[in-house]
């Protein structure tokens, strides 16, 4: 069965800190697929990254940089230089079983950056 | 062009009353899926739907809940004789095609509020 655990349930940081939220997943099958989203308080969900399993390759995007290990099943993100504006809750998800398109989301990280 | 449209955003329903939440997937998406975050939890899968027909409700109450995707309009869930637990943020997502990890776009949400 899919399984997606963030384990942070919410993480402060000081404005520019870097931060890192952890993702581990857990899947049978050997073609799936993760994500990140970003809930900010307005409550709408804002798609990040969407990243398949035969891609390890690190992804870097402004100050956002994921790390993607498949060794440890993991889909690590990290925001360099954190601003308030990255405060959210930021979810990751994985696809479902072969053959099924839901989404199996984590129960999400609450980051609150303060200036 | 358009993103996923929910209505209403906020349903305020009394105890034993019927919630209708309307979505519209993307122009030229057929493929509509529903979800449910309760207060302080991830999203969770409800049911996956093509025109005219449910695919995967595996995800939804057996009671009480329903959910159509007409040929034309909207895809309507419905919940019937609403309970307090029932209060919580219902996304819909669309996506274009059926693949493992086709991306999702998903609506702003409506948040059900039972009195």
């Amino acid at each position: 069965a899919q399984k997606v655990t963030q384990a942070q349930t919410e993480i402060s940081v000081v404005e520019k800190e870097d931060v890192t939220l952890d993702c581990v997943y857990e899947t049978r099958d050997t073609t799936y697929y993760l994500f990140w989203y970003k809930q900010p308080p307005s409550g709408e969900l804002v798609f990040l990254i969407r990243r398949n399993s035969f891609d390890e390759q690190n992804e870097i995007s402004g100050r956002y940089s994921w790390n993607f290990q498949k060794s440890t099943s993991s889909f690590n993100f990290t925001i360099t230089a954190s601003q308030v504006v990255d405060s959210a809750v930021y979810f990751c998800a994985l696809s479902g079983p072969t053959g099924a398109n839901n989404l199996f989301f984590g129960t999400g990280t609450r980051l609150t950056v303060i200036p | 062009n358009a993103g996923v449209m929910q209505n209403p955003r906020h349903l305020v329903r009394r105890r034993g009353q019927e919630a209708r939440l309307r979505c519209s997937p993307m122009k030229g998406h057929s493929h509509v899926y529903w979800y449910r975050q309760l207060p302080e939890e991830g999203l969770k899968f409800m049911v996956y739907l093509q025109k005219e027909n449910i695919i995967d409700e595996s995800g939804m109450p057996k009671e009480r809940f329903s959910a159509e995707f007409p040929k034309e309009g909207p895809s309507i869930l419905r919940i019937q004789q609403v309970v307090r637990g029932d209060s919580a943020a219902y996304f819909c997502a669309s996506s274009l095609v059926l693949a493992v990890g086709d991306e999702q776009f998903f609506g702003p949400g409506t948040r059900l509020t039972v009195l």
